[in-house]
C-alpha cells in the first residue's frame, strides 16, 4: 500500500521568501503526483500535477518529481500571506489506480 | 462551466442518529465521483468511488454507505452515527479515474 509523508509539519515564511515543501512515497511504480492546498478546513484547489521525473512549473508553484528518489516537492516562488494554508501531497496508489493517498499536509505561514 | 456544490455546509448530529450528506455535479457529464473524510487533525482519506450511475467501490470501512441515484448525485450516508464519524467530508469528480480530481467546499460533521 501506497504510503506518503509530507515534511515539514509546519513552516513559516516570510513574504518575498521562497518556500520549500517535501513529500516522500513508498511505491515508486506511481505516475501521477499532485499539490493540493486547503485554507481552513475548506475544500482543495489543486495547484501543480506532474507525471514524469522533472520539473512541472504553474504560476509561482513549481513541483519537481524524483521518482528514484520516491521524491517530490512543492516549491512557491515569492510567497503571499494570502498563500498561508495546508499544502497536501496526493499520489495515485499504483499506476492505473483509481485511489489518491493523501499526505498529512504541511501548514505553511507566510509573514509580511 | 463545471460547479460542485455539496449539502448541508455543516451538521451536529447525536449518535446513533441517522446522516445523510450529498454532493451535486453540474456542468459535466458522466463523471467519476468521490467521497473523501478527513478527521480532525487528520490526513484526507478516500472513502468510495463512482464511475457511472448505481455503480459504487468502497475503499475504506467507515460503517458508512454511498449511493449514486443520479449521473450528477453522489449521497453519503448511514443508519446509525459514531463518535468517530466527526470530521469533514469531502466530494470530487474528475474526468476518467485518472483525470484531475476537482474537490466541493465540504461538510464538516460534528457527533455529540
Amino acid at each position: 500500500q501506497q504510503k506518503v509523508q509530507q515534511s515539514p509539519e509546519s513552516l513559516t515564511v516570510s513574504e518575498g521568501a521562497m518556500a520549500s515543501l517535501n513529500c516522500t512515497f513508498s511505491d515508486g511504480t506511481s505516475n501521477n503526483f499532485r499539490w493540493y492546498r486547503q485554507h481552513s478546513a475548506k475544500g482543495l484547489e489543486v495547484l501543480v500535477s506532474i507525471f514524469s521525473d522533472g520539473e512541472k512549473e504553474e504560476g509561482r508553484f513549481t513541483a519537481h518529481l524524483n521518482r528514484a528518489n520516491l521524491h517530490v516537492s512543492l516549491h512557491i516562488r515569492e510567497p503571499q500571506p494570502s498563500d498561508s494554508a495546508v499544502y497536501l501531497c496526493a499520489v495515485r496508489a499504483s499506476s492505473g489506480s483509481w485511489q489518491l493517498i493523501f499526505g498529512s499536509g504541511t501548514q505553511l505561514t507566510v509573514m509580511p | 462551466a463545471q460547479t460542485i456544490h455539496q449539502w448541508p455546509v455543516a451538521e451536529i448530529k447525536a449518535v446513533g442518529s441517522p446522516l445523510s450528506l450529498g454532493c451535486t455535479i453540474k456542468g459535466k457529464s458522466s463523471p467519476n465521483l468521490y467521497w473523501y473524510w478527513q478527521a480532525t487533525g487528520g490526513t484526507l482519506q478516500q472513502l468510495f468511488y463512482s464511475i457511472t450511475v448505481g455503480q459504487v467501490e468502497s475503499v475504506v470501512q467507515l460503517n458508512l454507505s454511498a449511493s449514486r441515484p443520479k449521473d450528477d448525485q453522489f449521497i453519503l450516508s448511514t443508519e446509525k452515527l459514531l463518535l468517530s464519524h466527526s470530521g469533514f467530508y469531502l466530494c470530487a469528480w474528475s474526468l476518467g479515474g485518472g483525470g484531475e480530481q476537482y474537490f466541493g467546499p465540504g461538510t464538516r460533521l460534528t457527533v455529540l
